[in-house]
């Protein structure tokens, strides 16, 4: 299973875009890369997935690059609201022999958000 | 997104009495639910794989027989603590995927079990 490797903090003003980078050099074919946000004492929520090139919805963007051995999660003008952990992980999609679900997570980038 | 609720959201228990705690998805079925486990400023360590219908995977050092795993149908995985120890306190949470709906995994809200 590929692991992954993310600041362990950052810190930002409101306002700001806030862009959290993770490498993932042994990621399998298979693995999507997915972005979750926790909260203190809160299991963690979804944010965004992708497998390659950009995806973007409401809330966040995900940058892949052609070889998929990072990615990128970018938040556009965050608020104090968005201080937490955001966790990147790495998984397969199913198939034949799928660990489909099992997630490993690590330790994480603690955002800071300042007014 | 979809829904998964665990109970009871926070447990105190006595040293050597055991606790079970429920993890269901509300709109979908999962065959497959994970249990995770995770102490103060640390990561979640996922811990077991709940199988409906079968037995759970435990990962590598968590005690199957301590952490006992039912996972008795499509909606309902429960993990029960037995005999605990202080050591057993911690924030467990349990997550699920909607095979019929997407690749990403959903979480419950956490049960803090505080051993006394």
């Amino acid at each position: 299973l590929a692991k992954t490797t993310q600041p362990i903090s950052m810190d930002s003003y409101e306002g700001q875009e806030v862009n959290i980078t993770c490498s993932h050099n042994n990621i399998a074919t298979n693995d999507y890369i997915t972005w979750y946000q926790q909260f203190p004492s809160q299991g963690p929520r979804f944010i965004i997935q992708g497998y390659k090139t950009k995806v973007t919805n409401e809330v966040a963007s995900l940058f892949i690059p052609a070889d998929r051995k990072s990615s990128t999660l970018s938040l556009p003008r965050v608020s104090l609201s968005d201080t937490a952990v955001y966790y990147c992980l790495v998984g397969d999609m199913g198939g034949r022999g799928s660990t489909l679900g099992r997630l490993y997570f690590g330790r994480g980038t603690q955002l800071t958000v300042w007014p | 997104g979809a829904v998964v609720s665990q109970h009871p959201s926070r447990v105190i228990c006595k040293s050597g009495t055991s606790v079970k705690i429920e993890c269901r998805s509300l709109d979908f079925q999962a065959t497959t639910m994970f249990w995770y486990r995770q102490f103060p400023k640390q990561s979640l360590m996922l811990m077991a794989t709940s199988n409906e219908g079968s037995k759970a995977t435990y990962e590598q050092g968590v005690e199957k027989d301590k952490f006992l795993i039912n996972h008795a149908s499509l909606t309902l995985s429960t993990l029960t603590v037995t005999s605990a120890h202080p050591e057993d306190s911690s924030f467990y949470i349990c997550s699920a995927r909607d095979l019929a709906g997407g690749t990403e995994a959903f979480f419950g809200q956490g049960t803090r079990l505080t051993v006394v």
